[in-house]
């Protein structure tokens, strides 16, 4: 069964400060996806990687296959950056994610 | 440009009551899916569905049915209602092969049983 495990479970970082959030998988996929969701809120996708690395706006994330691990950075974190963020994986040859608890990020002004 | 939109966003049920959730999405996806997110789990798949009228069970599938008799809707039934069902239930929708991962969520839906 394919685990997939993020750390730290929950994040409190100050405005402005670097943040990483991790994720490791236990077997070959075909992509991965991280996803934001706010209290109460909805489920958003922010990238889907394959391989390498991604850039949107503040966010950062990268993959390494042969270590089956993924990170999620935000530069210059801001409140409004609040939020979980959850890792989730698709097995080789299929559409359907597995998902990892989330990470709860909470950025203070 | 809807997306994925789920109906009803709240429900409140007595054991042994069912309903219907729906979600709807205009995006031309062709797989569909019904997860459900619970304090201190990842969401866990329920149902899937790959094509018009086609279904399969997820992680998750007892207590629950689902159709999909067309390719922009697929519904999530629960025949009969146990608190043990007390979720947040999102739709999902993506398109193989979608360069930018194509995979969207619908805004949830809270039930309780009681």
């Amino acid at each position: 069964k394919n685990e997939v495990e993020q750390s730290p479970q929950n994040l409190t970082a100050q405005e402005g400060e670097f943040i990483t959030i991790n994720c490791s998988y236990s077997v070959g996929i075909s992509a991965l996806h991280w996803l934001q969701q706010h209290p109460g809120g909805g489920i958003v996708s922010l990238f889907m990687l394959s391989s390498g690395k991604k850039k949107h706006g503040r966010l950062i994330a990268t993959i390494n296959i042969q270590e089956k691990h993924s990170s999620l950075h935000i530069t210059a974190s801001h409140p409004r950056d609040s939020a979980v963020y959850i890792c989730a994986v698709a097995e080789g040859g299929s559409e359907k994610l597995v998902f990892g608890k989330g990470t709860k990020l909470t950025v203070n002004p | 440009n809807a997306g994925v939109t789920q109906t009803p966003k709240f429900r409140v049920l007595k054991t042994g009551q069912s309903m219907t959730l729906l979600c709807a999405q205009d995006m031309n996806h062709e797989y569909m899916y019904w997860y459900r997110q619970d304090p201190g789990m990842g969401l866990r798949l329920i149902h899937y569905s790959v094509g018009e009228g086609t279904t399969a069970k997820g992680e998750v599938p007892d207590g629950y049915n689902v159709s999909r008799l067309k390719k922009q809707n697929f519904l999530l039934g629960l025949e009969s209602a146990a608190p043990s069902q007390t979720s947040v239930y999102f739709c999902a929708s993506s398109t193989l092969g979608s360069p930018i991962g194509g995979y969207t969520f619908g805004s949830g839906t809270r039930l309780t049983v009681v």
